[in-house]
């Protein structure tokens, strides 16, 4: 697509519950990043995929979080037994592979546990 | 360790005046890339304006110019000629990491342009 599309932009999730999070990239980015900003926060890394793989995991906070992404396009994070403190703005980004310029962001998901 | 520290949390300015706001970074290598991201209540990060390390001469995007001192490690961003649409969670990043290239970001400074 023409941009970075984040779904849900919106999701109230109870404490204890399990979510994902989809992040669809432009075409052709083969980097993909997640990140998240809590309230008020700077962004904080979570996790990086080149491709299909992830050389770079060491920004998820917890063994709750995960991701993935298949056909070196979508890429999914979950969230197990989500806690109040998960509650931010999730946000994904791509670029080009083989440059360090030309992130593009997605409009993120802002999850809310309750 | 890498580190971007952005000293002011909240900045006001007139419409039409100018605005600096101000980044410091740290890192250990010498060619890289430093970027100003603008957050809107769209939450979507854009790109403001980017600057080459190796380059000494400041990057310039219409009403956006910014001043690099490598030596003091200082990125900041002048405005000229706020806009209301200026409004914005304004974030100074870098990238590190190798390969991985990712950003690291300041905790944002956020501008309120008023009428």
């Amino acid at each position: 697509g023409a941009g970075v599309s984040q779904s849900p932009s919106n999701k109230v999730t109870e404490k204890g519950k399990d979510v994902e999070l989809r992040c669809d990239p432009i075409s052709g980015h083969t980097a993909l990043y997640w990140y998240r900003q809590s309230l008020g926060q700077g962004l904080e890394f979570l996790i990086y995929f080149q491709g299909n793989s992830a050389p770079d995991k060491s920004g998820l906070p917890s063994d709750r979080f995960s991701a993935e992404r298949t056909g070196g396009s979508v890429s999914t994070l979950t969230i197990q037994r989500t806690q109040q403190e998960d509650s931010a703005v999730y946000l994904c980004a791509s670029r080009v592979g083989g440059s360090n310029y030309g992130y593009t962001f997605g409009s993120g998901t802002r999850l809310t546990v309750v | 360790a890498q580190t971007v520290t952005q000293s002011q949390p909240e900045m006001s300015v007139q419409e039409a005046e100018t605005v600096t706001l101000s980044c410091t970074y740290d890192t250990s290598e010498n060619n890289y890339y430093l970027f100003w991201y603008k957050q809107p209540p769209s939450r979507q990060m854009i790109l403001v304006i980017r600057q080459e390390a190796y380059k000494q001469q400041n990057a310039t995007e219409n009403r956006f110019s910014v001043n690099f001192q490598k030596a003091a490690k200082s990125f900041s961003l002048k405005i000229s000629d706020s806009q209301l649409g200026d409004t914005a969670m304004y974030f100074c990043a870098f990238p590190f990491g190798g390969a991985t290239n990712k950003l690291i970001f300041g905790t944002g400074t956020l501008l309120a342009v008023q009428p």
